[in-house]
């Protein structure tokens, strides 16, 4: 079956730094999703990407399709203390019609 | 409602008891979906409905767990027989179509 993995699973980041979390999955993706969450929290959407390729900034957040629809990345230039919480992509297969495969999120600890 | 509620907030249930959640998802949303997430930040993927109707259940295990939902009222989540491995935070999420998903707060259920 469909398996999204990512890493890394910790990220320790002095303030200003940058980061990057990324997702690789088995199979072929018809889109990909990212998600924050706090510590206490739930999920909350960030952005959705669907084609091949594609790359969608928010800020100071960065978001890559891969070529292949297999893998994607966050990069978040000069991490802010409000950055912190677990990021989460999520990935929907071809025919899993709807059903959401997270990856095990990054956790992210920002010191200032 | 904008938002998807769930109730209640924290359950807490001894083992073999019965534990029922509840979700309302977001108005004019036709599917909705229920996750676990258990300590370690997984998420799992349980049961999907396009209205009231069960779009996928392959996550479910079916022998103690099942879920409705019915028109003009929340969806729900029950649990027969509760054991110590099913405490976890539920979380439901709301779709208008089959994509960007948005979630509620969650139920924190503790077995006891």
């Amino acid at each position: 079956g469909q398996q999204v993995m990512q890493i890394p699973q910790y990220q320790h980041v002095q303030e200003g730094e940058d980061f990057t979390t990324y997702c690789n999955s088995s199979t072929t993706l018809s889109n990909i999703q990212w998600y924050k969450q706090r510590p206490g929290g739930h999920p909350v959407f960030l952005i959705q990407l669907v084609k091949s390729g594609e790359v969608k900034k928010q800020k100071r957040l960065t978001f890559q399709f891969g070529e292949a629809k297999k893998n994607s990345s966050l990069h978040i230039t000069a991490t802010q203390t409000t950055d912190v919480g677990t990021y989460f992509c999520a990935g929907l297969g071809t025919d899993s019609w709807g059903k959401l495969q997270f990856g095990a999120g990054t956790q992210v600890v920002v010191t200032p | 409602g904008e938002e998807v509620a769930q109730t209640p907030k924290h359950l807490v249930r001894g083992e073999g008891q019965k534990a029922k959640l509840y979700c309302a998802p977001i108005k004019g949303h036709s599917y909705v979906f229920w996750y676990q997430q258990v300590l370690k930040n997984e998420f799992k993927f349980l049961i999907s409905f396009q209205n009231e109707n069960v779009f996928d259940e392959t996550g479910m295990p079916k022998e103690r767990f099942s879920a409705k939902c019915l028109p003009n009222s929340p969806c729900s989540l029950e649990i027969q027989a509760t054991k110590l491995e099913d405490s976890a935070v539920y979380f439901c999420a709301s779709s208008q179509v089959v994509d960007t998903q948005y979630f509620g707060p969650g139920t924190r259920l503790t077995v006891l």
